[in-house]
């Protein structure tokens, strides 16, 4: 039983192309967040969701844009791909959104542009 | 903004050997500390965390951290490595419930059989 799940795990796609990324959670928590990972394996959130209403909004351009369904889903759409976005994206989730809880994450869609 | 520093990048060491991996954050309030591991082809997973308490947490597979304040320090310690050890571990810090965990560069650990 997969706790929190991504679909692709691989991506590969053309430069100026649009794309989604789809996360879900089983585990009933309130709060899903995105992660990027870059080639040096640095990880930076973008989004957070709590309840489907978004909370933290890096600086992430705007191409990138956060869709919420419902609370076990948080899915990730990118338009107008750069060779920049090429990177690993971790979906996670958290029980609230405290401080205090344990994020626990996905196994990552490693996203390739060409 | 907080910061999290790891100072190690790359470490290398034989099996049954002590590991402490270095791990330094800047923020001048309370904050939350966490270590995630990272092993090939995996997802992360959380070791351990602190948030209050006895100082010194214990985690699985033998891990344990020490927070010290006076030093803005969350270090990782294992007494005795084993191969399966080898990962990328992230040390992370979470101040407030909307900011999100700030995580460090992470450090590769290799451990030679």
């Amino acid at each position: 039983d997969t706790a929190v799940s991504q679909t692709p795990k691989y991506l590969v796609t053309q430069m100026g192309n649009d794309k989604s990324i789809k996360c879900e959670q089983n585990l009933g928590h309130d709060t899903m967040y995105w992660y990027k990972q870059d080639s040096k394996k640095f990880l930076k959130i973008m989004f957070s969701y709590n309840n489907k209403e978004l909370i933290i909004n890096e600086t992430v351009p705007n191409r990138f844009s956060p869709k919420s369904p419902d609370k076990a889903h948080l899915n990730l759409h990118i338009n107008s791909l750069e060779l920049g976005d090429s990177a690993v994206y971790f979906c996670a989730s958290s029980l609230q959104g405290k401080s205090t809880d344990t994020q626990y994450f996905g196994p990552g869609t490693r996203l390739t542009v060409l | 903004a907080q910061s999290v520093s790891q100072h190690n990048h790359h470490v290398i060491l034989s099996e049954a050997a002590s590991l402490e991996l270095g791990c330094n954050y800047s923020y001048g309030g309370t904050v939350n500390l966490f270590w995630y591991v990272q092993y090939p082809g995996q997802h992360l997973q959380l070791l351990l965390k602190y948030f209050s308490g006895d100082p010194l947490v214990k985690g699985i597979k033998g891990f344990e951290a020490e927070f010290i304040k006076s030093k803005f320090s969350f270090n990782l310690r294992k007494p005795s490595v084993q191969w399966s050890d080898t990962a990328e571990y992230f040390c992370a810090v979470n101040a407030g419930s909307a900011d999100g965990l700030t995580f460090g560069k992470g450090t590769h650990l290799i451990i030679q059989p």
